[in-house]
């Protein structure tokens, strides 16, 4: 059972443009949805992340939208730039002391074209 | 730069060996994660530590993998007897255990130690 769905698989978009990731998910306890940048050969680096009682986060050209109701959660990234070519995860964990895994999407290449 | 380490990066082992792989965490993090990344595909939780003690263990970790903290600092990643199918990049992460603490639930990751059994 695959608990947070990605789409799209991979993306182009020209420099300049907004890329749009979109991710939905089934467990209604999950209450932290991170997203995660990681470049060829690299760890994922966490990029932004919000917690489903707002419905939007913004960090510079980032932008997390959530929708609770329908167990949706987007990234928006802005003025897309070539260095921003890598692959986005998504990724989800449920509340509480015991629980502490991610659960990740399957990913979604960008490539930004100059 | 006091972020999480890895090593080694590459390991190219042949089937039947043995292969550890070792995780220093940052070092004010209680916890640290074991993920294995396949090709195209995100993180899979492997197992998780607090301080020494090994918490909780994946399905996907089978009784050939041992994950050990033995100071509740660093970490080893034993593979026995290693089959093709666990040709993967390694994962570790760590972050910090406490609730109220902010940025409880940001997990980093390292660098990734990538397995590749000929």
């Amino acid at each position: 059972q695959q608990q947070v769905k990605q789409s799209p698989q991979s993306l182009i978009v020209q420099k300049g443009g907004i890329s749009i990731i979109n991710c939905a998910y089934e467990n209604t306890a999950f209450d932290y949805f991170p997203w995660y940048q990681q470049f060829p050969g690299k760890g994922p680096a966490l990029l932004i992340a919000i917690r489903p009682d707002v419905s939007e986060k913004k960090e510079g050209r980032f932008t997390i939208s959530f929708n609770k109701s329908a167990k949706q959660f987007s990234l928006h990234i802005m003025d897309s730039q070539p260095g921003d070519s890598a692959t986005y995860f998504c990724a989800a964990k449920a509340p509480g002391g015991s629980n502490y895994k991610l659960t990740f999407g399957k990913g979604t290449l960008l490539t930004v074209n100059p | 730069d006091t972020g999480v380490s890895q090593d080694p990066r590459h390991k190219i082992t042949k089937r039947g060996q043995n292969v550890t792989f070792r995780c220093d965490p940052i070092s004010e993090h209680n916890r640290l994660y074991w993920y294995r990344q396949t090709l195209g595909q995100g993180p899979e939780f492997l197992t998780y530590f607090q301080n020494e003690a090994q918490l909780e263990k994946s399905r996907l970790l089978s009784d050939r993998f041992s994950a050990e903290r033995p100071k509740g600092s660093f970490s080893t990643l034993e593979i026995q007897r290693t089959e093709q199918g666990d040709s993967a990049m390694y994962l570790c992460a760590s972050s910090l255990a406490w609730e109220g603490q902010t940025r409880y639930n940001e997990q980093f990751f390292g660098p990734g130690t990538r397995l590749t059994v000929l």
